[in-house]
């Protein structure tokens, strides 16, 4: 069955660095797109980021454009969020997602997510 | 690229059925039938309940349905039971630079 592990999240200070890796098994993550979405602590779900399932292509939600960036390595099964200029309010718990098999490419399934802290 | 709105708060009685709205624009959810919805209990991952506005994934009981009127989905719920209590939110395909957005969520209590 699908399975999505997220980690690499903790405590960093505002303006810190941070990588996230979400490692696939269950599926075909060659051919899949993939997605970041975030919670913030009590708050909703964001989209933050999708990656093509040959990363040829990546989009960013206005927040973290230009902040983030995700990649993968189908070699590896392994999805990426490389986060810089970290903020408070990029506190969250963060999902890594599975697109589904219709032509949205809204996600289907999801990890469990890893907590992000960012404090001073 | 703004949140879709939808109701903070939904309740009813076992048994009964209820709906949650999702709305948008144009741009996401009266231009495409690409809306999806999500289930969340606390604490844990979100479970996708509906695709392309309708359609439901196996494995998820046909008590949850959806459809779409213009710029504004829905989900229904109908037979609720206790283990529908949780949070559920809509996410559409947008046609702006960042493709994909989250309603604000809804809170489901079963009274």
């Amino acid at each position: 069955q699908v399975q999505l592990v997220e980690s690499g999240g903790g405590v960093v200070q505002p303006g810190g660095s941070l990588r996230l890796s979400c490692a696939a098994s269950g599926f075909s993550f060659s051919r899949n797109g993939m997605h970041w979405v975030r919670q913030a602590p009590g708050k909703g779900l964001e989209w933050v980021a999708f990656i093509r399932f040959d990363g040829s292509k990546k989009y960013y939600g206005d927040s973290v454009s230009g902040r983030f960036t995700i990649s993968r390595d189908n070699h590896k099964n392994t999805l990426y969020l490389q986060m810089s200029s970290l903020r408070l309010d990029d506190t969250a718990v963060y999902f890594c997602a599975k697109e589904g098999y219709t032509s949205s490419s809204l996600p289907d399934y999801w990890g469990q997510g890893t907590l992000v802290t960012v404090s001073s | 690229q703004s949140a879709l709105t939808q109701p903070a708060s939904v309740s009813g009685s076992p048994g009964q059925s209820i709906t949650i709205s999702c709305t948008g624009t144009s741009s996401d959810v009266g231009g495409y039938n690409y809306v999806s919805w999500y289930q969340q209990h606390p604490g844990k991952a979100p479970k996708l309940m509906i695709y392309d506005v309708s359609n439901r994934p196996s494995g998820v009981s046909n008590r949850f349905s959806g459809s779409k009127s213009g710029n504004t989905a829905s989900l229904i719920i109908s037979g609720l039971q206790a283990e529908d209590e949780a949070d559920y939110y809509c996410s559409s395909y947008t046609n702006s630079s960042t493709p994909y957005v989250f309603g604000t969520g809804t809170k489901v209590t079963v009274l």
